[in-house]
């Protein structure tokens, strides 16, 4: 399988304690993307890399959030001190991003880190 | 700044029924357009996308055409089936945003037999 894998798929953890998901992209993409999904609601952007370089942050990353991409393959989301109002589906998606030529942003989808903060 | 209103849901229709989910908006300049869509227990995939005015996206027997006029991007099927029962996302996208894509809240569609 070549496509966008997350893990783990499920993380349960007590208030407090600290979590890291990993994302793997597909190989040849060198745009890599974290986005929160809640209930009911659509995918809101995190951040996202160019290679191993992280080029935004959405205000909704406080600084106990931080995401690496150290070698420009994987991605971690480490969250520290979590709290219940991080309980949410975390979702890695990745996307070919060519300088020169057209791109239209297509995003290519993990299945997703779904996180329980109890 | 850029969002994506799109119809609430839930949409509950009878198989081989007709599709409209309404999608609008709000954007400078000319982003690209998408449909993304949930099927139970998956993750998120590209059902359809337009990349400039006018342009038909279509897939799977689903269609959206990119109205500039409208700032709509509106999804229709013909006929639907239950396999077509899943949650559906606009979605927008611009190259000066870094592609940053931004999401409508999505529809739940459920087909009954």
């Amino acid at each position: 399988d070549t496509g966008v894998s997350q893990d783990p798929r499920h993380k349960i953890t007590k208030r407090g304690q600290n979590v890291t998901f990993r994302c793997d992209p597909i190989s040849e993409h060198n745009r890599l993307y974290w986005y929160r999904q809640t209930l009911g609601q659509g995918p809101e952007f995190l951040t996202y890399f160019q290679n191993e370089a992280q080029l935004e942050k959405s205000r909704l990353l406080s600084d106990r959030f931080s995401a690496e991409r150290p070698k420009g393959s994987f991605s971690t989301l480490e969250i520290q001190r979590t709290e219940q109002g991080d309980s949410a589906m975390y979702l890695c998606a990745s996307s070919p991003i060519t300088v020169g030529r057209p791109n239209t942003g297509e995003l290519f989808f993990g299945e997703g880190s779904r996180l329980t903060v109890l | 700044g850029n969002s994506v209103t799109q119809m609430e849901g839930p949409v509950t229709l009878s198989e081989e029924a007709f599709l409209t989910i309404n999608c609008t908006y709000t954007a400078t300049g000319y982003p690209s357009l998408f449909w993304y869509v949930q099927y139970p227990g998956e993750g998120l995939q590209l059902l359809l996308k337009a990349t400039k005015a006018d342009d038909k996206g279509s897939n799977k027997g689903f269609e959206a055409t990119y109205r500039k006029e409208t700032t709509s991007f509106h999804l229709e099927k013909g006929s639907v089936q239950v396999s077509d029962s899943a949650v559906y996302f606009c979605a927008l996208s611009k190259e000066t945003g870094g592609f940053k894509t931004i999401f409508g809240a999505g529809t739940r569609l459920f087909v009954k037999a």
